[in-house]
């Protein structure tokens, strides 16, 4: 059975910190996924990770992806408010059809952004 | 488009009661999924479709029922409801964005069952 782990699970920080998010799994993948949720809103795509050493970055966040150690990490740079949210990873294992997308999310990431 | 729409937004039912969660996607997409948000917690697939006329099991499909009709709908349905399904209801269809298929999500449906 494949296991996401995140952590931390809650992080609180101050403006213009650098932070990290870590998101472990457990089975072999080389797709990754990462969303935000806004408090009662629904899910939105933040970045794909498709391949071993994978950097996608937008805005303050970067996303990137290590296969071997099954690790991805998504960086916040000099934080601001509206960042605050909930960002989940979620993976699909290798042997999956490729457009199957069969996701398994982590437990996701509550940041919060304090002025 | 209107992309994915889910109807109702909220809902609170009585154990026992039986209620189907509608989604509706306009893009032609043939994958779509289901799943449920429980407070504090990361999204667990219920059930999934890759076209009209077939459906399959996700990862917590118990209690839960599923049909594709047609491409553009694939209502949920909840036959018996008991407290352990109140939690928040998400479809999404899968589409295909500068070559990588991602899943686009619908709004979401709160339910409580008292």
């Amino acid at each position: 059975e494949l296991k996401v782990e995140q952590n931390p699970l809650f992080l609180s920080m101050q403006e213009g910190k650098n932070y990290t998010i870590y998101c472990n799994y457990s089975t072999t993948s080389d797709r990754l996924y990462w969303y935000r949720q806004d408090p009662g809103k629904s899910l939105e795509s933040l970045f794909v990770l498709l391949s071993n050493g994978a950097v996608k970055q937008e805005g303050r966040l970067m996303a990137s992806l290590d296969t071997k150690a099954r690790l991805s990490t998504l960086h916040i740079t000099a934080a601001v408010h509206d960042l605050s949210a909930t960002y989940f990873c979620a993976v699909v294992p290798r042997q999956s059809n490729f457009g199957n997308e069969k996701l398994t999310f982590g437990t996701g990431t509550r940041l919060t952004i304090i002025p | 488009n209107a992309g994915v729409t889910q109807t109702p937004k909220f809902r609170i039912l009585k154990i026992g009661q039986s209620m189907t969660l509608q989604c509706t996607q306009d893009m032609n997409h043939n994958y779509m999924y289901w799943y449920r948000q429980d407070p504090g917690m990361g999204l667990k697939l219920i059930y999934y479709s890759v076209g009209a006329g077939i459906t399959d099991k996700g990862e917590v499909p118990n209690g839960y029922n599923v049909s594709r009709s047609t491409t553009e709908d694939f209502p949920l349905r909840l036959e018996l409801a008991a407290p352990s399904q109140t939690s928040v209801y998400f479809c999404a269809s899968r589409l295909k964005l500068a070559g990588v298929y991602e899943q686009y999500f619908g709004p979401g449906t709160r339910l409580t069952v008292t």
